[in-house]
């Protein structure tokens, strides 16, 4: 079983939609969440931090299910410039497990 | 601007030859890190390195091993170049402290043929 488990998607959805991803975990100790962003051809580059109390960057949304070992990263009112591969991240003892990724493609 | 760059974008090498891929950053950090990327599998940890001349493997360090002369400097070796080491390579540092953001650079495109 992977470390981190994602849906790999692709997600095709239409500007202005909401869409969810999830991602689960194995390993209870994990300490910290993170979720980077993938554009085409381009190095991950962090997105934003989940925090157990859940945080919010403007139409970005991260929730943390510690119970349950999961993720998830809700996006509101989508825009093309959204397409890309999202990346689920745990930080486990020195170093950091990435997902595989879930594919992201929003048309107008 | 944190600033990591890789010495190659794309690389192709034969079966057998040693592979050299070389990875700067400019802020003074102190962790830099190697992982490979393949489609289904995403990004594998081959080593990672803490400080000057110390390293530390991986999940997939067979095959590979690594050099930190320079701070800024972090450079992964194929010892002999193999088919199944085909792979996107991308290189990335952090601050210690608890910092978890990495920064990665552009990433190297490898065909062993």
């Amino acid at each position: 079983r992977k470390e981190v488990e994602q849906d790999p998607g692709p997600f095709n959805v239409p500007e202005g939609a909401t869409v969810a991803f999830n991602c689960t975990y194995s390993n209870s100790a994990s300490q910290s969440f993170f979720w980077y962003r993938q554009d085409c051809r381009k190095e991950p580059k962090l997105l934003m931090s989940v925090y157990s109390s859940g945080n919010e960057d403007g139409r970005f949304t991260a929730q943390l299910n510690r119970a349950s070992q999961y993720i998830s990263l809700l996006i509101r009112d989508s825009k093309l410039s959204d397409s890309a591969t999202y990346l689920c991240v745990v930080h486990n003892g020195n170093k950091l497990v990435f997902g595989a990724g879930t594919i992201l493609r929003v048309k107008s | 601007d944190v600033k990591v760059t890789q010495s190659s974008r794309y690389l192709v090498k034969r079966t057998g030859e040693k592979v050299f891929l070389e990875c700067v950053q400019d802020m003074d950090h102190e962790n830099m890190f190697w992982y490979r990327q393949d489609p289904g599998l995403g990004l594998r940890l081959i080593y990672f390195s803490y400080d000057v001349k110390m390293k530390e493997k991986g999940d997939i360090p067979e095959g590979y091993s690594v050099s930190r002369e320079k701070k800024e400097r972090f450079s992964l070796i194929l010892e002999s170049a193999s088919t199944n080491q085909t792979s996107m390579y991308l290189c990335a540092s952090t601050l210690t402290g608890g910092s978890y953001e990495q920064y990665f650079g552009p990433g190297t495109r490898l065909t062993v043929t």
